[in-house]
């Protein structure tokens, strides 16, 4: 099974400011990398696969990046509607997929 | 816009079966381009990916699940379901029902969650 590790496990940003998240694959995905975003008592939401791509009405500001074990996720300018957890998920070859634990993006 | 509502029981026993229902709209079961999907979320182990379900039946489980679960469907009613054996204070969790587009890996809906307690 492919281990996901994202780092920071949290981070505290003001409103305007860039965010960098991390995701590192326990072996090499090529781009099979996707995001999402949770929110308090919701679903996750998928932003971004194929490490880089934006999924449906996901803003700009948000982009991906990487291949092979190390991915970001940038948030360009934070904006206080983008507060929550975030999630990597590999999909290389056959299930099972599998999550990172993921990051908690706060608002100072 | 594809939705997707997860129901069933809140709270089961140790040692009995955790039966959950997903219920589709605005797209159908027998969509050949859809993998139904289950996924669980606690806060030990994060998200897990439990198994998909096609519209012919076939089925991918999770190893650590598959000797336990059960997906099956029911075009009829626009409905798949998960059955999960034997169940244990770790099956303890948030459980989503989502949508797979066939051969991405990616889920792009997923139901708001319903929360299972295994407890006696």
């Amino acid at each position: 099974e492919i281990v996901m590790t994202q780092s920071p496990a949290t981070v505290a940003v003001s409103p305007g400011e860039r965010v960098t998240l991390s995701c590192r694959a326990s072996q090499r995905l090529g781009t099979n990398l996707a995001w999402y975003q949770q929110k308090r008592g919701q679903a996750p939401r998928l932003l971004i696969s194929g490490a880089s791509t934006r999924a449906a009405g996901i803003p700009a500001r948000f982009s991906g990046s990487g291949s092979g074990t190390d991915f970001t996720l940038t948030i360009s300018s934070l904006q206080s509607e983008d507060s929550g957890l975030y999630y990597c998920q590999q999909y290389k070859g056959s299930p099972p997929w599998t999550f990172g634990h993921g990051t908690k993006v706060e608002i100072k | 816009q594809v939705q997707l509502r997860e129901s069933g029981p809140g709270l089961v026993k140790p040692s009995q079966t955790l039966s959950l229902t997903c219920t589709v709209s605005s797209a159908s079961v027998t969509s050949r381009d859809s993998y139904w999907t289950w996924i669980r979320q606690n806060p030990g182990t994060g998200l897990e990916w439990i198994g998909y379900i096609y519209f012919d039946g076939h089925t991918i489980y999770n190893p650590s699940l598959k000797s336990r679960l059960t997906l099956s469907l029911d075009i009829s009613k626009n409905q798949f379901f998960l059955k999960l054996t034997s169940v244990t204070a770790a099956d303890t969790a948030l459980y989503f029902c989502a949508r797979e587009v066939r051969g991405t890996g990616t889920l792009d809906f997923w139901g708001l969650g319903t929360l299972v307690t295994v407890s006696s």
